[in-house]
């Protein structure tokens, strides 16, 4: 099964500014996934990430805000654009045997 | 919609006592499900997932497609069992892609 870990574990951001995060896996995988936890909430899917082509968005996701790439069969990264206090969060990635990374907990003030 | 559904936020138990965390699905065709729990501060980990029909930690889950469930069991608790526990299935056409319940905080008393 694959190793997954992602950085930063956490971060602390002012509002407008942008946050990288990356995921990185011990063994090829064809897809992976980017989800948010929102404080006291469960996980949704912002989007699915194949090596080659565009991320694809799920409803309420939009491309301008979480920009993704997926350079190689390893590594995908997430990107959480003109952060506001909204965006805190924390970021986790997956890949496609249902495993999950440590998660990237975000603060914006 | 295909979604699952956890009625229960909250459950608490005592240690020793049977605990039953709820799933139901709403899903058409063969549905695959999986139980997911998160530990205090620890990453989201997979417990079991329906079709490997296996025990994980003590915990079971049954398939019941007449009451389209796939609820959590396990005979006796521990005090390490408690965490936040989320049903989930597949969200679509891409193999991995996952849509979760609401999550049940389990909480199991000494």
């Amino acid at each position: 099964s694959a190793v997954i870990s992602q950085k930063p574990s956490r971060d602390i951001c002012q509002r407008g500014t942008s946050l990288t995060i990356q995921c990185q896996v011990d063994s090829q995988v064809t897809m992976m996934f980017w989800y948010r936890q929102q404080p006291g909430q469960s996980l949704t899917l912002i989007a699915t990430a194949n090596q080659g082509s565009e991320a694809t968005y799920e409803s309420g996701f939009v491309i301008d805000k979480f920009p993704i790439s997926r350079p190689n069969l390893t590594f995908s990264t997430l990107t959480v654009s003109n952060m506001s206090p909204e965006d805190s969060s924390i970021y986790l990635c997956s890949v496609e045997d249902h495993r999950f990374g440590p998660g990237t907990r975000l603060t914006v003030l | 919609a295909q979604r699952v559904t956890q009625p229960e936020k909250l459950l608490s138990v005592f240690k020793g006592a049977p605990v039953e965390l709820k799933c139901n699905y709403s899903y058409s065709g063969s549905p695959e499900l999986f139980w997911y729990v998160q530990y205090s501060r620890q990453r989201l980990q997979l417990l079991l997932r329906h079709i490997s029909r296996e025990s994980i930690k003590g915990f079971t889950a049954d398939l019941n497609k007449g009451e389209t469930s796939f609820h959590l069991k396990k005979p006796f608790a521990q005090e390490e069992d408690s965490a936040m526990y989320y049903c989930a299935h597949p969200g679509g056409t891409s193999y991995g892609k996952l849509t979760f319940g609401q999550g049940t905080i389990l909480t199991v008393h000494p």
